[in-house]
């Protein structure tokens, strides 16, 4: 079954600092990546995907990630944060057949002035 | 702008009460889904629906029922079956395979 591994519960950062945000999966075929950022009390939004080609994607925001096979991990990285990206972070490994996703237990991001 | 509206954003369940999320999209998408969220534990799928009228259990349908009688609507039903349904329940829709967009939320309570 498939599985996702996030390892920091709670990351604090200064504004202006890079972040980077940790993420493993375990799943036997190719993998579908996703991360997703939920701010207190509202729904999820998807700052970007890889599905397949280039392993450096940039999604929105000014986040990128990168898909490291070997290391079944798929890092979120922002080299500077504002204030307005503390949020919850969720990464996801989506299954080929079908429409399931499985998340992570999602990180959450303090960012100090 | 398009979008998907959950409502009501707050709902309280009595013992041996069946509950209705709603959830709407104007987004013309074809797959609607329902997750479940607890602290800590990310998001659990519950039921997702690709066409209308079909839908399919997701991980942890068992308590809950759905319907998908138009394209717009996916509601959700939390039956006196689940026993600890206090929880964050997402409605979300695709164009293409997984979720893209996501309502913000309804907090269910028990009384």
């Amino acid at each position: 079954a498939q599985s996702v591994t996030q390892p920091d519960i709670h990351i604090t950062v200064s504004e202006g600092a890079s972040l980077e945000l940790r993420c493993n999966y375990s799943y036997g075929a190719t993998p579908y990546l996703f991360w997703y950022v939920q701010s207190p009390g509202q729904g999820l939004q998807l700052l970007l995907k890889y599905f397949s080609g280039d392993t450096l994607v940039q999604g929105i925001k000014g986040f990128e990630a990168e898909f490291k096979r070997s290391q079944s991990s798929f890092n979120l990285r922002k080299p500077s944060v504002h204030w307005s990206d503390a949020a919850e972070y969720f990464c996801a490994v989506g299954e080929a057949a079908g429409n399931k996703l499985t998340f992570g237990g999602g990180t959450r991001v303090l960012v100090k002035p | 702008d398009g979008g998907i509206t959950q409502s009501p954003k707050y709902l309280f369940r009595k013992e041996g009460q069946n509950v209705t999320l709603s959830c709407e999209q104007n987004l013309n998408h074809d797959a609607m889904y329902w997750y479940r969220q607890d602290p800590g534990q990310g998001l659990r799928l519950i039921y997702y629906s690709q066409i209308v009228n079909d839908f399919q259990k997701g991980d942890i349908a068992e308590g809950y029922s759905v319907s998908r009688e138009k394209k717009e609507s996916f509601p959700l039903t939390v039956t006196s079956a689940q026993k600890n349904p206090t929880a964050f329940y997402l409605c979300a829709s695709s164009r293409d395979p997984w979720p893209q967009h996501f309502g913000d939320g309804t907090r269910l309570s028990i009384l």
